[in-house]
């Protein structure tokens, strides 16, 4: 069975600060993986899909890492902002279904 | 376009009443998926469907729950006798295809009391 674990569970960071968030995989095989963000009360927001064949995406300051031999991703955020602030899961998937961390918690202060 | 769909967004309902909760995907998604979100927790897949095809549904919890998509676009997860466990938020993505990125709709909080 497919366990994803995601460290820190939470994590504060003053604004402008570039930063990591970890997530490992028991199972390689895989499709793909799938970074999301959560806003309190909210639906969940993609930002990024890496299939897996690929090693990296990027979009804007957000760029995703996967080593499917190992069994893990890093999502990496470029110069952090408050709005940034939100719960950010990763996800592993397969055809039929996503398997989910349990997140970390992001607070970016001024 | 328009995103997924969800009714209600909020749903109370007292123990051993049953409850419907409705999703309608993105326009011309195939894939189909609901999954359930605790407190705290990351989403819990329930079931998928492929169209019309319910291809798996090893993620319901007990035969209380059943899900259907019988026209292949608009489905409903309906739980019979709802019990307090079954408090949570859940969840319906969709996707253009089978393995392809899940757009999620947002949510349905299903308090039991």
């Amino acid at each position: 069975k497919q366990e994803v674990t995601q460290i820190p569970a939470a994590l504060s960071v003053p604004e402008g600060e570039n930063l990591v968030l970890n997530c490992s995989f028991t199972d390689s095989a895989i499709y793909n993986l799938q970074w999301f963000r959560q806003d309190p009360g909210k639906g969940l927001t993609s930002l990024l899909l890496i299939q897996s064949s690929q090693r990296e995406q990027t979009s804007g300051r957000l760029n995703a890492s996967l080593d499917k031999s190992s069994g893990r991703s890093t999502l990496y955020i470029a110069a952090s902002q408050p709005g940034d602030s939100a719960t950010y899961l990763c996800a592993v998937g397969t055809a039929s279904k996503l398997t989910f961390g349990t997140g970390t918690r992001l607070q970016v202060t001024l | 376009g328009a995103g997924v769909s969800q009714s209600p967004r909020y749903k109370v309902a007292k123990r051993g009443q049953d409850v419907a909760l409705r999703c309608d995907p993105i326009s011309g998604h195939v894939s189909l998926f609901w999954y359930q979100q605790a407190l705290g927790q990351g989403p819990e897949f329930l079931t998928y469907f492929q169209n019309e095809a319910q291809l798996d549904k090893s993620g319901l919890p007990s035969d209380r729950f059943f899900a259907e998509r019988p026209e292949g676009s608009v489905s409903t997860l309906k739980i019979q006798r709802t019990q307090q466990e079954d408090s949570a938020v859940y969840l319906c993505a969709s996707s253009r295809d089978r393995g392809h990125e899940q757009y999620f709709g947002p949510g349905t909080r299903l308090t039991v009391t």
